[in-house]
Order: structure tokens, then sequence, then C-alpha cells
């Protein structure tokens, strides 16, 4: 079955500091990739998407991803975590073609330390 | 263009009472997703509708939910009776070939 696994529940990480979320997926054929961000009390945003194109994918906020077929991975990045990323992280799998559906990984809560 | 709307974004009644959502697409979007969020957990969907057919509901519990979406634009996701196991988010979103997902700011159900 496909799946996304997101590794780690919770991330911390300095203000200013590098910010890496894990995402791998599962899957015998390409996917479109996707990240989301989700605020308290709000619903789901989307970061930025993989549909194929170029691997490297740039996002809304100074995020950014890169899609390795190799390592069947999307982890997503930022250069310098700002205290106003503090949320929850969803990566998501979805199969063009198929059933369109989104599946999602169970989600990264990132804390910002000031 | 307005966003996906729902209502109401908060909900508590008690085990056993009905209770009901609903949401209204952005214009021109014909797929229609109702996904639940358990707390701590990803979104996981319920029911999927291609303008007003339903075409993926396997995850429904069909014994105590049900969707319509009767013109193929709004939908209501219902509950009855409700179960303390039922607290969640839940989310609506649309789509429509090429535009990606769209998220409503979901509903939050307390079930007391």
């Amino acid at each position: 079955a496909q799946s996304v696994t997101q590794l780690g529940s919770h991330v911390s990480v300095s203000e200013g500091a590098l910010v890496l979320l894990r995402c791998n997926y599962s899957s015998s054929v390409p996917p479109y990739l996707f990240w989301y961000v989700q605020y308290p009390n709000q619903g789901l945003q989307l970061l930025l998407k993989y549909t194929s194109a170029a691997t490297l994918v740039k996002g809304i906020n100074g995020f950014e991803a890169e899609f390795k077929k190799s390592e069947t991975s999307f982890h997503l990045t930022k250069p310098s975590a700002h205290m106003s990323d503090a949320a929850e992280y969803f990566c998501a799998v979805s199969y063009p073609n198929r059933d369109d559906k989104i599946i999602f990984g169970k989600g990264t809560r990132l804390h910002i330390l000031p | 263009e307005a966003g996906v709307v729902q209502s109401p974004r908060y909900k508590i009644i008690e085990k056993k009472q009905p209770v009901a959502f609903w949401c209204n697409p952005i214009s021109g979007h014909n797929t229609l997703y109702w996904y639940r969020q358990n707390l701590g957990q990803g979104p996981e969907l319920l029911i999927r509708y291609e303008n007003e057919e339903a075409v993926d509901d396997s995850q429904l519990p069909k014994d105590r939910f049900s969707a319509e979406r009767l013109k193929g634009v709004d939908s209501t996701l219902k509950i009855q009776p409700a179960e303390l196991g039922d607290s969640a988010v839940y989310l609506c979103a649309s789509s429509t070939q090429g535009r990606g997902y769209t998220f409503g700011s979901g509903t939050r159900l307390t079930v007391v």
C-alpha cells in the first residue's frame, strides 16, 4: 500500500537555524508530493508541491523541498527558522491518473526556540 | 476568490446526539473531499465527491455517518448518533484538475 512516513513527530530548532523536516514515501510509481502547514485551530495551507517537473521545489515562506527518487524522499527545508514557523507540518502524496486522493503523513510539530 | 467555507467552526454535543457540518467549496471545483483529523494525526479521507456523485466512500463509517452533495456544489456531513470517539476536526477540501487541493478551516467537534 502506498504511504508516507514523516520521521519525528516533534522537531525543535533555534531561531535562525536550519529547518529540516523529513518525509519518505513508499510507492512503485512516481507520485505527486506535497507539504502542508497547519497553524493552531486552522485548516491546512499548501506550502509547496512536486508534480514531476523540477525536482527542487520552492514554496511559500522561504521553504523548499527536493524530490529524490533514489531515496524516495521529499524533505522540507528552510535555511533560517523564524518564530512564526512554529506549526504542524504534513507531508502528503497523491497518485494522478488513479483516484487522486491525498494520503497524509502523521505530521511533524515544529518548535522554534528563541 | 473566496476559499472553502466550513461551518460551524466549533461544535460541542453530548454523545448520542446528531450533528451536521456544512461545506461550501471554491466555485468551479467539481471535486469535494471530507477528511477527519484526530488529535495528533494527519487527516484521513472520509468521502470524495465528483460533482454530486460519491466516488470514494470506503472509509466512511456508514452506520452513523452520512454525506450529501445534492447539486454538486455545497455538501453536508452528518453523524447520528455521535460517539465520544468522533471528537476530531472535520476538514473539507475542494479541487479541480491540475490546481491542487484547497482546505477549509475545519469544524472542531467535541463529543462529551
